[in-house]
């Protein structure tokens, strides 16, 4: 079964730096999704990723997703602290469409004022 | 639009009691994906639904049971709670695609805590 690797867990960094959060899969992804978390709430969308190479950004977030389509980064840029919360990679394992999505563990980014 | 809703917000019931736990999707989506999410993890798929049948199953048990109505609103329960059932449950919507068809995307409702004691 495919797996999703997160790393970092956890991340805290100065107001105004830049950050970079990594998802590794085990497998060939068919569709990548992110999306941020606030503390028992629920996911808010922030970008899809389908093609080997794609990039995507929104306001100071880019995703990017590696040739291979094995491998996805999610880069913040200038750092504030509404970008604080759990950053999740999640994978459509097997071109499913909007079907079942494997979920990495999270990442926890906290952003120090 | 109000987006994907939820309810209850919270939930408090007792080993061996029975849960249920409503969805309403977002406008224009017509399947309806439940997943459980544990603390300090990430969501974990339950059941989906599409057309008023169960279309792809996680492994859970199957004390999880669900539901979807006409107007593609859905029904998650859960019979015989014990403790580990104790999670965040979210609900989550998209738009079919047909074969061929590009991705699209699943937005998330903001859940339901359930705790059992």
């Amino acid at each position: 079964s495919q797996e999703l690797e997160q790393s970092p867990q956890s991340l805290i960094v100065q107001e105004g730096k830049n950050l970079t959060i990594n998802c590794t899969s085990s497998k060939t992804l068919y569709g990548l999704y992110w999306y941020k978390q606030k503390y028992g709430e629920g996911l808010i969308f922030l970008m899809m990723l389908q093609k080997g190479g794609e990039e995507k950004s929104h306001e100071k977030i880019t995703a990017k997703l590696d040739e291979k389509k094995q491998q996805s980064s999610l880069h913040i840029t200038a750092s504030q602290p509404s970008h604080a919360g759990i950053y999740l990679c999640g994978a459509d394992s097997v071109g499913n469409q909007g079907g079942k999505l494997i979920f990495g563990q999270g990442t926890e980014l906290s952003v120090k004022p | 639009d109000a987006g994907v809703t939820q309810s209850p917000t919270h939930l408090i019931k007792t080993r061996g009691q029975q849960v249920t736990l409503r969805c309403s999707p977002k406008s224009g989506h017509d399947t309806v994906s439940w997943y459980q999410q544990a603390l300090g993890q990430g969501p974990q798929f339950i059941f989906q639904y599409y057309e008023e049948e169960e279309r792809q199953r996680g492994n859970f048990p199957d004390r999880f049971s669900g539901h979807q109505f006409p107007n593609y609103s859905s029904e998650l329960n859960v019979n015989a709670l014990l403790l580990g059932d104790s999670a965040l449950y979210l609900c989550a919507s998209s738009r079919r695609i047909l074969a061929g068809g590009s991705y699209n995307e699943q937005f998330f409702g903001p859940g339901t805590r359930l705790t059992v004691l």
